[in-house]
This record gives structure tokens, C-alpha cells and sequence, in this order.
């Protein structure tokens, strides 16, 4: 089982339409989640973390379920500025930081 | 602020050359990464240093690679000697660990070629 895995996608969604991103992590231990996204051609930059209760960040909700190791994000009234990759990360390595990324999903908002 | 620097942006080289890629992480910062992506294998974690110390080098795919820390504002990066399957864009990244929110800031990427 790989690290960390995440939907392959690609998602192709019309402008407004609510998207929903899954991961899963094999390392039972893990402490910190994350979700980043990358442009097209840019360096990966933090979206949001992920806390044990849930968490929202105006139309981004992020969700972690411990027993299942299994994380989500929901993207919702999607707008055509969230065409992106979107990037699973797990911290494996406890206060030493080891962050290991998933492949990514492609979301692609279509007008 | 500056953040993290890396460089070249681009190199194009033919396979069995040597390739150093250097990388300049926030300062204050004090743990390092390296990545290398391709779209077969998506972002790997190659190594990462924390208080210029190497943690975890067990992403390095074979004995061509490898990456120094001498100091806390220099890493290098190096394949010796060069293949073409080692084409893909080569990250640097940065955190400050204890940091409220443990965020990795990348560099621009180090884009390989080797033909």
C-alpha cells in the first residue's frame, strides 16, 4: 500500500458545482495533514491543514477520519480560480516533519 | 521576504554529466527538503535535513544522488553521473519546525533535462 494515495481524477466540474477530494494514509501514527495545491507549472503552496475535529475555510472544508486513515476535501461553489492540482500531504515522521505527498488530483472548473 | 531560492531554474544536460542543484531556504527556517517530480511518480520526497542534519535519505533513489547541508542557508543536490530517467523538476522546501502551522514553503523548482 503507497503512503500516501490519493482519487486520480482528473474532476471536470461547471463553475458552482460542489467537488469532493479523497486520501488515505498507511501510517497509523501520523500526527498532521495537510492539503496543498499546485498551478500548473508552480511550486506547491499550502491550502489548508486539517484538524481532528474538521475544519472549513470559507468554501474549502477539510475532514480527517483516524480509524479509516482516511482525509477529505470538499471544495464548495466552485469557481474557475480553483482549476488546480490538489495535494495530499501526511506528516510520517512525527516532530521530525517527514511530509509525504500524494500524487494529486487535477480539478479542471469549467464556465 | 525572499523565500526559498533555487537555482538553476533550468539545465539541460547530456546523460553521464554531473548536475549540482543549489538551494537557498527562509531564513530561520531549520528543516530542508528535497523533492523531485514527475508525472509518473507525482512529488517524491527525496531527503530532508532538520538543523542542517540529514533525517531521512531513504527517498534517494540510488548512490548518484546526493545532498549536503553545510550550513543553515545552503543545500546542494547532486547526480553524478547524470541519466535521462532522471528528468523531472526538482523542489526545494523549507519550514520552521514548531511552527504554528508546519507549512513547507517551495522554491520555483529546479526543471532537469537529461538527454
Amino acid at each position: 500500500r503507497k503512503e500516501v494515495e490519493q482519487d486520480p481524477g482528473p474532476f471536470n466540474v461547471p463553475e458552482g458545482a460542489t467537488v469532493a477530494f479523497n486520501c488515505t494514509y498507511s501510517n497509523s501514527a501520523s500526527q498532521s495533514f495537510f492539503w496543498y495545491r499546485q498551478d500548473c507549472r508552480k511550486e506547491p503552496k499550502l491550502l489548508m491543514s486539517v484538524y481532528s475535529s474538521g475544519n472549513e475555510d470559507g468554501r474549502f472544508t477539510a475532514q480527517l477520519n483516524r480509524a479509516s486513515q482516511y482525509i477529505s476535501l470538499l471544495i464548495r461553489d466552485s469557481k474557475l480560480s480553483d482549476s488546480a492540482t490538489y495535494l495530499c500531504v501526511v506528516n510520517m515522521g512525527g516532530s521530525n516533519y517527514k511530509l509525504t505527498f500524494g500524487k494529486g488530483t487535477l480539478l479542471t472548473v469549467n464556465p | 521576504d525572499a523565500g526559498v531560492i533555487q537555482s538553476p531554474r533550468h539545465e539541460v544536460t547530456e546523460m553521464g554529466q554531473e548536475v549540482t542543484l543549489r538551494c537557498k531556504p527562509i531564513s530561520g527556517h531549520n528543516s530542508l527538503f528535497w523533492y523531485r517530480q514527475t508525472m509518473m511518480r507525482g512529488l517524491e520526497l527525496l531527503i530532508y535535513f532538520n538543523n542542517n542534519v540529514p533525517i531521512d535519505d531513504s527517498g534517494m533513489p540510488e548512490d548518484r544522488f546526493s545532498a549536503k547541508m553545510p550550513n543553515a542557508s545552503f543545500s546542494t543536490l547532486k547526480i553524478q553521473p547524470s541519466e535521462p530517467r532522471d528528468s523531472a523538476v526538482y523542489f526545494c522546501a523549507s519550514l520552521r519546525m514548531g511552527g504554528a502551522t508546519g507549512e513547507l514553503f517551495f522554491g520555483e523548482g529546479s526543471r532537469l533535462t537529461v538527454l
